[in-house]
């Protein structure tokens, strides 16, 4: 167990739908991550959330939308979704990188697989 | 921009040694990563290097770095059935002016594949 908690870990839906995954990160950590893995695109940053706010956005869909509540756990919403959605999703979190200096590494979430039909 | 990169599929037999390369392109990383991911489970951090370090090695696994050439390889010695995964190298860009570090960028990930 890494300490970072995704639900579900499956989730089947059709097109069109709106879903949202939810992740915990490890007890201290402050920042959360969120990557879409897919066969055709590899490990892609979507989002990053410290504190409750929004830090950093990658290739993120305006389809999709994420935030981070007072308990530090974050939610990404899919809304709208397409076939090509279909992908693991990752949560991971990390203590605030305040050095260039100063080692940091994510600790991932086992994920949660979306499968649109 | 960043870009990761890294060759798809390597297999090797069992006991022989693995090399799995990767090239970054970003050259503000103070820090450079291997990640693990076995089938089902998320990524685990596996190893790192410290950009200053041109070797590091922990009981079967060896970093490498070539910072001129931006080149980082792992090789895992005595490859076993168990060492078969996906491994990914990352970098963590830092913005230079800042301080502050961008995002975990992956590589594409290098599916091993260990043969009794």
């Amino acid at each position: 167990d890494s300490g970072v908690t995704q639900t579900p870990k499956h989730l089947i839906t059709a097109t069109g739908q709106r879903v949202t995954l939810r992740c915990s990160p490890r007890s201290g950590d402050l920042s959360v991550y969120w990557y879409q893995q897919s066969l055709d695109q590899g490990l892609q940053f979507l989002i990053h959330y410290y504190n409750g706010e929004e830090r950093a956005k990658g290739n993120i869909l305006e389809r999709f939308s994420a935030q981070q509540f007072p308990d530090l756990h974050s939610e990404l919403n899919l809304s709208s979704l397409e076939l090509g959605d279909s992908a693991l999703y990752f949560c991971a979190s990390s203590v605030e990188v305040r050095s260039p200096f100063q080692f940091s590494s994510y600790t991932f979430g086992s994920g949660t697989r979306l499968t649109v039909v | 921009g960043e870009d990761v990169e890294q060759s798809l599929f390597l297999s090797v037999r069992e006991g022989d040694s693995s090399v799995i390369n990767c090239t970054y392109t970003d050259s503000s990383s103070t820090y450079l990563y291997w990640y693990k991911q076995e089938p089902g489970a998320g990524l685990q951090l596996l190893t790192y290097i410290f950009s200053n370090m041109d070797m590091k090695q922990d009981q079967r696994l060896t970093v490498l770095l070539n910072k001129k050439d931006k080149h980082l390889s792992l090789r895992i010695a005595d490859t076993q059935t168990g060492d078969s995964a996906i491994y990914f190298c990352a970098e963590f860009p830092r913005d230079i002016s800042s301080g502050s570090a961008r995002q975990l960028t992956f590589g594409s990930g290098t599916q091993l594949t260990v043969l009794p």
